[in-house]
């Protein structure tokens, strides 16, 4: 079936440290996995995505690395800022149903 | 990135009566939209797939009665929640997307109170 599951579901680091974000998709046929940044009472922010034809991708302090075989990926952030504290949401676009398939969301609190 | 507007970004309605959101992409053609729900501290489950001038695809388990969605241009679906319940209070949100292939971009959400 179609399926993702994330981990950590909070996540508490202090300010300038490294937060990691992993996900596992279910279905092999994905090919797109979109990252979301959601703040309290807002639609879905997109801040990174991979294609299947790439296994890593880096945009400042954020970065996602894909593994394909092992169906895992994950998402680093870097030099966390309060701002940063937020849900994220991974997501796996399934593309034999034509939909994209949420994680169960990571709440991160960066701790100044 | 593309621009979802969604209206309104909450309403207050009273049991038994309908109440409409809006999902539009201002700057591109969706022939594709999608509508999402989100409970409180949880994830975004898929609803239905609302296509340009056909019928909506809903997920198992949706009453495609309660929610009728009408995607009657390119630019616009509309998600229409009938005889609204206190259990359909909910953060509803729409996606769009510029074409296959292309990134997903969402509204910014409707919260809805049933009361």
């Amino acid at each position: 079936g179609e399926n993702v599951e994330q981990h950590p579901s909070t996540l508490s680091v202090q300010e300038g440290d490294s937060a990691v974000i992993k996900c596992t998709y279910s279905d092999s046929a994905s090919n797109y996995f979109p990252w979301y940044k959601q703040e309290l009472g807002k639609g879905p922010q997109l801040i990174i995505d991979i294609r299947s034809n790439v296994g890593e991708k880096k945009d400042q302090r954020i970065a996602v690395t894909l593994n394909k075989t092992a169906k895992h990926f994950s998402l680093h952030i870097t030099e966390t800022q309060p701002e940063d504290s937020a849900v994220y949401f991974c997501a796996a676009w399934m593309d034999s149903s034509y939909k994209l398939i949420f994680g169960s969301g990571t709440r991160l609190l960066v701790r100044p | 990135g593309a621009v979802v507007s969604q209206h309104p970004s909450w309403v207050i309605c009273k049991s038994g009566t309908s109440v409409k959101i809006e999902c539009r992409s201002l700057d591109f053609q969706a022939t594709t939209m999608f509508w999402y729900r989100q409970f409180p501290k949880q994830s975004l489950m898929l609803m239905a797939t609302s296509n340009e001038g056909s019928k909506a695809t809903y997920e198992q388990g949706v009453e495609k009665d309660k929610f009728l969605i009408n995607h009657a241009s390119l630019t616009l679906s509309t998600l229409t929640v009938t005889s609204a319940h206190p259990e359909d209070s909910s953060f509803y949100i729409c996606s769009a997307s510029p074409g296959a292939n292309e990134k997903l971009f969402f509204g910014s959400g409707t919260q809805l109170s049933v009361l």
